[in-house]
């Protein structure tokens, strides 16, 4: 069955650090998503994609995120310049359709120092 | 209490017996999805029911919706070691596709 990889699955970065997560969503897949868990709290909305633009962001989603699908297959994240409270569990997601259930990968998880 | 609270927060249960957890919700909603997440993975999709779906199966997984009560059951019948995980509701209120507001979650342990 397809899935959605992402890479690294772990990142350690310094504060002030760029870092980009990567992900390989599942390949007929439209739509795309990052959430982000805390942990020990709920996994978080960031944002979602579609049509090489960006369709919703949350609040959390400020100027140090960005998100690009530079070509057919990836998708990132990109945090410029990363918070000690940017750690978190980052999933990936893709669903082919609106409103339809999304498929996530097994997430990176960034620990800022 | 926020969109998407599920209870229990933790389940202990032996092998065999069924589990049921809650999900209650604030607003109204397109769907309402369950997920499953076992430490330290990726969640997984289980089911989703629409909002003029009041009942919907998928296995040993039996969802229930009432949008009157603005609530969502999870019932996993037979249960097995392998069912433990966390278990996470998540609703599709708004007009953004895959924007998706999760519960906490129940921690579900089976033991063997």
């Amino acid at each position: 069955e397809p899935e959605v990889t992402q890479t690294p699955s772990h990142q350690v970065t310094q504060m002030g650090q760029e870092v980009i997560l990567r992900c390989v969503p599942i390949s007929n897949h439209l739509y795309f998503y990052w959430y982000r868990q805390i942990l020990g709290q709920k996994v978080e909305f960031l944002v979602s994609f579609y049509n090489n633009e960006i369709s919703e962001k949350s609040e959390i989603f400020d100027d140090q995120f960005s998100v690009e699908r530079p070509d057919g297959s990836n998708f990132t994240l990109k945090i410029r310049s990363t918070k000690l409270e940017d750690s978190a569990m980052y999933f990936c997601a893709s669903s082919g359709q609106g409103h339809s259930p999304l498929h996530f990968g097994n997430g990176t998880r960034l620990t800022v120092t | 209490s926020q969109q998407g609270e599920e209870d229990p927060q933790a389940l202990s249960i032996q092998e065999g017996e069924n589990a049921t957890m809650n999900c209650s919700y604030k607003t109204s909603i397109n769907n309402l999805q369950w997920y499953r997440q076992n430490s330290g993975r990726g969640l997984v999709h289980l089911i989703l029911i629409r909002s003029n779906e009041r009942e919907k199966h998928s296995g040993r997984l039996r969802v229930t919706l009432d949008t009157s009560k603005k609530s969502s059951s999870l019932l996993i019948t037979a249960s097995r070691a392998a069912d433990t995980a966390s278990y996470f509701c998540a609703t599709d209120a708004g007009t953004s596709y895959g924007k998706l507001t999760f519960g906490q979650g129940t921690i579900l342990t089976v033991h063997p």
